[in-house]
């Protein structure tokens, strides 16, 4: 079946700095890749889609400013959270589609602000 | 519009004994029906989908889903439970032919007992 990683795992930052998610499509091109976020015990909120070469869009409520994306290739997309508050805590999932196939999701991202 | 409703939060059930989550769904339009698993800190796993066909679907890991479309309903099924089955499960749906955006319900938690 399709890979998508993420890295890093896990990344604890200070309050105030800026972190960066990759998510990657291991054995398939990936036109279409979606950002997810996860609060504990919670289900998925979708908080943006990214085609390939294009902006992303993004969900309503979803602060583009503060989460910027960029999917500057087939195989990654990145997630960057600019200024990270401990309340961006969060568990941060990507999943990547080519065509028309479904998503294939990532392991996931574990982020801790302190 | 398309929602997704799973009524319980927990499901216990022993070891060895036959296990059901539930999901109801609502679309404008024929349904796709999807069940993931998630172990702690980890991604979504794909674990069966109902496009078209047989209303009994056979997943990984021994599941299986009966699609019900007078009752709206697409109930998770193993006929054993086992302890490592104990994650949780989220059941999704999107309409056929629209976006390949998925609306995830909120995730149940099972707990098989040894």
């Amino acid at each position: 079946g399709a890979v998508v990683s993420q890295h890093p795992s896990r990344v604890i930052c200070k309050s105030g700095t800026s972190v960066k998610i990759e998510c990657r499509s291991l054995d398939f091109q990936a036109t279409t890749m979606f950002w997810y976020r996860q609060f504990p015990k919670q289900s998925l909120m979708l908080m943006a889609t990214s085609n390939e070469g294009s902006k992303a869009t993004y969900e309503q409520g979803v602060e583009k400013d503060k989460f910027l994306i960029n999917h500057a290739s087939l195989t990654l997309s990145t997630l960057t959270v600019t200024s990270a508050h401990p309340e961006d805590s969060s568990f941060y999932i990507c999943s990547a589609r080519a065509g028309g196939r479904e998503q294939y999701f990532g392991p996931g991202t574990r982020l801790t602000v302190t | 519009a398309q929602s997704v409703a799973q009524p319980e939060d927990q499901v216990n059930v022993a070891e060895g004994n036959p296990l059901t989550v539930k999901c109801t769904y609502s679309v404008s339009g024929n349904p796709y029906l999807f069940w993931y698993v998630q172990y702690p800190n980890r991604g979504l796993q794909f674990l069966l989908k109902y496009i078209t066909g047989d209303n009994l679907v056979k997943g990984s890991y021994g599941f299986e889903a009966e699609f019900n479309k007078s009752q709206t309903s697409f109930h998770l099924k193993k006929p054993s439970a086992l302890v490592s089955d104990s994650a949780l499960y989220f059941c999704a749906v999107r309409v056929s032919g629209g976006s390949y955006i998925p609306t995830f319900g909120r995730g149940t938690s099972l707990i098989v007992h040894p």
